[in-house]
């Protein structure tokens, strides 16, 4: 069964730092383009990152350019998002999603991260 | 950035209704759109990729259509399972965006 997992959302003050990763199982993580969407409450989606199927491409939305690291570890079939400085209009349901909009488009069911003091 | 403009934002209709929705771009995408549905709770699914491909396993009633800067999303006949909110994405360029979707309610 194709699965995506994500983990490592919870509670954080600003300006702290969450590593999210994404885990595949079901099939080759290695063959997909990855990417990260996030969605913060009662809100519609926002497309974040994206990351090659060789890690050499990366993109990222200008809300979180300079303070999101996306990678990837095909060994590991995993995907990471390195979330640092944020900020309260970073909380937000994480998804990952393989192919995004192709016709391998596959998500998760989200991690939730809360940005407060 | 490309721009996604979706109507109506909400729509009430009862089931067997036909119901469409329409997705303007801000600039010519070709057909590089694609619609998912969200339930309250749940990921986004893809229902449709490339503007007017079903993707396998969807319902015939759910069809795409259009091409450049306006496409249109229609369910034939609304079913129970069918209410939901629906997003479109455009993949012809970065940053990808999406619709601010419509809310698909029972009448």
């Amino acid at each position: 069964e194709v699965q995506l997992v994500e983990s490592g959302g919870g509670l954080v003050q600003p300006g702290g730092s969450l590593r999210l990763s994404c885990a595949a199982s079901g099939f080759t993580l290695s063959s997909f383009e990855m990417n990260w969407v996030r969605q913060a409450p009662g809100k519609g989606l926002e497309w974040i990152s994206y990351i090659s199927v060789s890690g050499i491409t990366i993109h990222y939305a200008d809300s979180v350019k300079g303070r999101f690291t996306i990678s990837r570890d095909n060994a590991k079939n995993s995907v990471y998002l390195q979330m640092n400085s944020l900020r309260v209009e970073d909380t937000a349901v994480y998804y990952c999603a393989r192919d995004l909009g192709l016709d391998g488009d596959y998500w998760g069911q989200g991690t939730l991260v809360t940005v407060s003091s | 950035d490309i721009q996604l403009t979706q109507s109506p934002s909400f729509l009430s209709a009862s089931v067997g209704d036909r119901v469409t929705i329409t997705c303007r771009a801000s600039q010519g995408i070709r057909s590089y759109l694609a619609w998912h549905q969200q339930k309250p709770g749940k990921a986004p699914k893809v229902l449709i990729y490339a503007a007017s491909t079903l993707q396998g396993g969807v319902p015939s009633r759910f069809s795409g259509s259009g091409s450049g800067t306006e496409f249109t999303l229609t369910i034939s006949s609304l079913q129970p399972e069918d209410f939901a909110t629906y997003y479109c994405l455009q993949l012809k360029t970065y940053p990808l965006t999406f619709g601010g979707g419509t809310k698909v309610e029972i009448k």
